[in-house]
């Protein structure tokens, strides 16, 4: 199994709602990321999770968390999101994070809709 | 930070040209990986090249890293080919897990 699946593909919600993302993983890989990618933009790295532990936070607002229960699985749960927040929110996995070769596999990504 | 840029943003070829992409970076880098994202957002990766030359099929890539900057190329273009190309670099030296990606080429390949 070669693949990250993101669930659901697409998700509207309005501004007082919580609702969360979905990821998974069968390759092995040790580390997970969420990207955020706006129209017509490049992804924005968000969160890394190494070994299931958060190492990186880009400064992401508080209204995003997210949650890694286990090696296979990358959650992100939403709250309080704005319209702004509307994007394609893209997860990733890698091989080993404390490898050089950190080579990103992306799954088809979930397309949220705040109204 | 580091800057990635890509050039040319847009690109128009009939099916069955070359072309090359372009990717320029501001520092020394421990991981680059070009990227194609088709019209449904997903990316599929296609090279992970910090420096040398990589083939696969009709693609093929080639990172001076002293120079920083690497090139992709298309040969014999189709109508498949469509879609965002990204350059995404990492100047960590010591894991390269927090990539950071150029502006994109546009490709659109007409029959």
């Amino acid at each position: 199994d070669t693949e990250v699946t993101q669930t659901p593909k697409h998700l509207v919600m309005g501004m007082t709602n919580k609702k969360s993302l979905k990821c998974e993983q069968h390759m092995g890989h040790r580390a997970m990321y969420w990207y955020k990618q706006k129209a017509k933009k490049p992804p924005e790295l968000m969160f890394v999770y190494s070994y299931e532990k958060l190492s990186i936070n880009e400064s992401v607002p508080s209204r995003f968390s997210p949650e890694c229960p286990n090696s296979s699985l990358l959650n992100l749960h939403l709250h309080a999101l704005q319209p702004e927040d509307s994007a394609l929110y893209l997860c990733a996995s890698s091989q080993d994070p404390r490898a050089g070769a950190n080579v990103l596999t992306f799954g088809a990504g979930s397309r949220l809709t705040v109204l | 930070g580091i800057q990635v840029e890509q050039s040319p943003p847009d690109l128009i070829l009939q099916e069955g040209a070359n072309s090359t992409l372009r990717c320029n970076f501001s520092d020394s880098v421990n991981n680059l990986q070009w990227f194609h994202q088709n019209p449904w957002g997903q990316l599929i990766n296609l090279f992970y090249i910090p420096s040398g030359t990589k083939q696969n099929g009709r693609l093929s890539a080639t990172t001076v890293a002293t120079e920083r900057y690497s090139l992709l190329y298309i040969s014999s273009s189709q109508t498949t080919d469509s879609g965002v190309y990204f350059c995404a670099v990492d100047p960590d030296m010591e894991y390269g897990n927090k990539l950071v990606f150029g502006a994109g080429t546009i490709l659109r390949v007409k029959s």
